[in-house]
């Protein structure tokens, strides 16, 4: 299986709601990344989980808060969105975060809508 | 100062040309690590080639070549033949060091290849 899976595909949501996006590997992978994307931009980078424990958060505002339960899964809770958040989300994972050589499988994404 | 610099946003072919994708890079490591990234609409990211600072051997793969010239920090991407599938976003990225596994990604090309 050399995947990444996330669900939802698309989700709406208003600046008042809580959800969550949610990303799953089965690679054995044990870094795991959050990224960003606006439309004709290249992904920015949020989170960067290595080994379950959070090792890199880029600046990003407390409304998003990342969770790994576990080594396959990660997690991205969303809550008090702005509509400027209303971007294509990405989960990716890698052998490991601790080497600078490891290309990073992606996920096809969560496009989400902030209304 | 941006890392990666891809100056070309938009280029369209008609099925069968060549077309170079340019990619120069910005890094003052000596061991550092370069991607390509190929988006297709769907969104998901999809790994192409991974090159390292030691290895300036050009690759081919069917009908995608690599260029890696360090003396001008360029690692250009040709596909051969273009066909309408090829039609994508294409990201390069970069990844220094013996550090974290963090990727620096070029603002990407679009390709348009028409029939």
């Amino acid at each position: 299986d050399t995947e990444v899976t996330q669900t939802p595909k698309h989700l709406v949501m208003g600046m008042t709601n809580k959800k969550s996006l949610k990303c799953e590997q089965h690679m054995g992978h044990r870094a795991m990344y959050w990224y960003k994307q606006k439309a004709k931009k290249p992904p920015e980078l949020m989170f960067v989980y290595s080994y379950e424990k959070l090792s890199i958060n880029e600046s990003v505002p407390s409304r998003f808060s990342p969770e790994c339960p576990n080594s396959s899964l990660l997690n991205l809770h969303l809550h008090a969105l702005q509509p400027e958040d209303s971007a294509l989300y990405l989960c990716a994972s890698s052998h490991s975060a601790a080497v600078s050589y490891n290309e990073q499988f992606f996920g096809p994404g969560t496009r989400l809508t902030v209304l | 100062a941006q890392k990666v610099t891809q100056a070309q946003t938009e280029i369209s072919v008609v099925e069968k040309e060549d077309v170079t994708l340019d990619c120069v890079y910005e890094t003052r490591d000596t061991t550092y690590y370069l991607f390509w990234y190929k988006q297709p609409p769907s969104g998901e990211l999809v790994f192409l080639i991974r090159r390292n600072s030691f290895d300036e051997q050009n690759e081919i793969s069917g009908r995608y070549s690599w260029n890696f010239q360090k003396s001008t920090s360029s690692f250009n991407f040709t596909i051969t033949a273009s066909q309408v599938v090829d039609s994508a976003v294409y990201f390069c990225a970069l990844s220094e060091g013996y550090n974290f596994n963090k990727f620096y990604f070029g603002s990407g090309t679009k390709l348009n290849v028409k029939p």
